[in-house]
């Protein structure tokens, strides 16, 4: 079945810096999703990329899908102490559907 | 606009009891799930529905049960909790669409249910 790798496990900046984490999957996607889970709160929807390529900006949030629609990248620039979370990416349990899977996320810590 | 909501928020069970998570969306999403996370372990689908009396199993259906007798409610149940069912529990409810949509399908979230089993 559909498997879907997210890296890093964690990551810790200085306010400040930049963030990016990575999902990759095994086979080619129709589209992604992305969410970000803030701590002791639930997921909360932030973006869906469909297009090969897709680029989109969100201020200082970037999500780019690769060309080959296996994989996806979310970028903060300047993070902040509100970026705190974890960020999952989910993705169709097989292609052209609606049912997710989620990625095991990436969890952000930032220090001040 | 309640959303999601699911109750109780937070719950210890010794082990071999039975409960009942609630979960009711007023959004009249056709699609609702129930999600287990773990440390470490992302989001994990146990069981959803694509509608009022259709459920089907996801990735981590033992221990578990659900029912949906209405667009609204999608109750998951624990027969004989284990300790290894302590996690937490989020319910979450979308739209059923079997074809790719360009606008897409977002999930919405319940806020999440603590459950210790000793």
């Amino acid at each position: 079945g559909q498997q879907v790798m997210q890296i890093p496990q964690y990551q810790h900046v200085q306010e400040g810096e930049d963030f990016t984490t990575y999902c990759n999957s095994s086979t080619t996607l129709s589209n992604i999703q992305w969410y970000k889970q803030r701590p002791g709160g639930h997921p909360v929807f932030l973006i869906q990329l469909v297009k090969s390529g897709e680029v989109k900006k969100q201020k200082r949030l970037t999500f780019q899908f690769g060309e080959a629609k296996k994989n996806s990248s979310l970028h903060i620039t300047a993070t902040q102490t509100t970026d705190v979370g974890t960020y999952f990416c989910a993705v169709p349990r097989s292609y052209n559907t609606d049912k997710l899977i989620f990625g095991t996320g990436t969890r952000l810590q930032v220090f001040p | 606009n309640a959303g999601v909501t699911q109750t109780p928020k937070f719950q210890v069970l010794k082990t071999g009891q039975s409960m009942t998570l609630q979960c009711a969306q007023d959004m009249n999403h056709e699609y609702m799930s129930w999600y287990r996370q773990d440390p470490g372990m992302g989001l994990r689908l146990i069981h959803y529905s694509v509608g009022a009396g259709i459920t089907d199993q996801g990735e981590v259906p033992n221990g578990y049960n659900v029912s949906r007798s209405t667009t609204e409610d999608f109750p998951l149940r624990l027969l004989s909790a284990a300790p290894s069912q302590t996690s937490v529990y989020f319910c979450a409810s979308s739209w059923n669409r079997d074809s790719f949509s360009l606008s897409g399908n977002t999930i919405y979230f319940g806020e999440g249910s603590w459950l210790t089993v000793v």
